[in-house]
């Protein structure tokens, strides 16, 4: 079965930082892009950063550029969210989400974990 | 950034009816780019639509995606109760990826 498993959520302080882990399974995971998608409550979906197959390729929402770092390790089947210097408007439900990329045919994010809680609150 | 402009912010139908959910973007939109999704509350996202018509896996005939450019759709031609949920629409452009805000589709 594809499956994503996030985890690493929690509560932090402004200022403070956490990494988020999402764990891959079902699938050859080096052969797929993958994001991090957050949802603050109440609100709307926001894509939050992508990261390429080989990890040579990153790009951020600006909200986060300078703050949060995405990465990868295919050997363990992860993706990561490190977060830093967090505020009270990074509180939200983080997504890791696997992607369907081909230049010029498609971009869809095809499976979803189900999600880490992020509160930054003093 | 492209914003994506997704309307009504809630649509109030009764089963058996057809819904009409619009998105509109910013600026021009590769078709091949663009993706639905519904959320229900506590759940995560689901991809119903890519590339503006094609559905996704296990996804029932119901639903239809159209629309090129600026202005895309996605019909659901007769609800049924499963269906009231919120949806997104989505792009990609310039390795950026945006979110409209979502309609909410609740039961009349």
């Amino acid at each position: 079965e594809v499956q994503l498993v996030e985890s690493g959520g929690g509560l932090v302080q402004p200022g403070g930082s956490l990494r988020l882990s999402c764990a891959a399974s079902g699938f050859t995971f080096s052969s797929y892009w993958m994001s991090w998608v957050r949802q603050a409550p109440g609100k709307g979906l926001e894509w939050v950063a992508n990261i390429k197959q080989d990890g040579s390729e990153k790009y951020y929402v600006d909200s986060v550029k300078g703050r949060f770092t995405i990465s990868r390790d295919n050997a363990k089947n992860s993706l990561y969210l490190q977060m830093n210097s967090l505020r009270a408007e990074d509180t939200a439900v983080y997504y890791c989400a696997r992607v369907v990329y081909a230049i010029d045919y498609y971009y869809y994010m095809d499976v979803w974990g189900k999600g880490t809680t992020v509160t930054v609150s003093s | 950034e492209i914003v994506l402009t997704q309307s009504p912010g809630t649509l109030s139908l009764s089963p058996g009816e057809r819904a009409t959910l619009s998105c509109r973007a910013s600026q021009s939109v590769s078709s091949s780019y663009l993706a639905w999704y519904q959320q229900k509350p506590g759940q995560a996202p689901r991809l119903l639509i890519y590339g503006a018509s094609s559905r996704a896996t296990g996804i029932p005939d119901r639903f239809s995606g159209s629309g090129s450019g600026t202005d895309f759709t996605l019909t659901i031609s007769r609800l049924e109760p499963e269906d009231f949920a919120v949806y997104y629409c989505q792009q990609y452009g310039s390795s950026r990826v945006t979110f409209g805000q979502g309609t909410k589709l609740e039961i009349k």
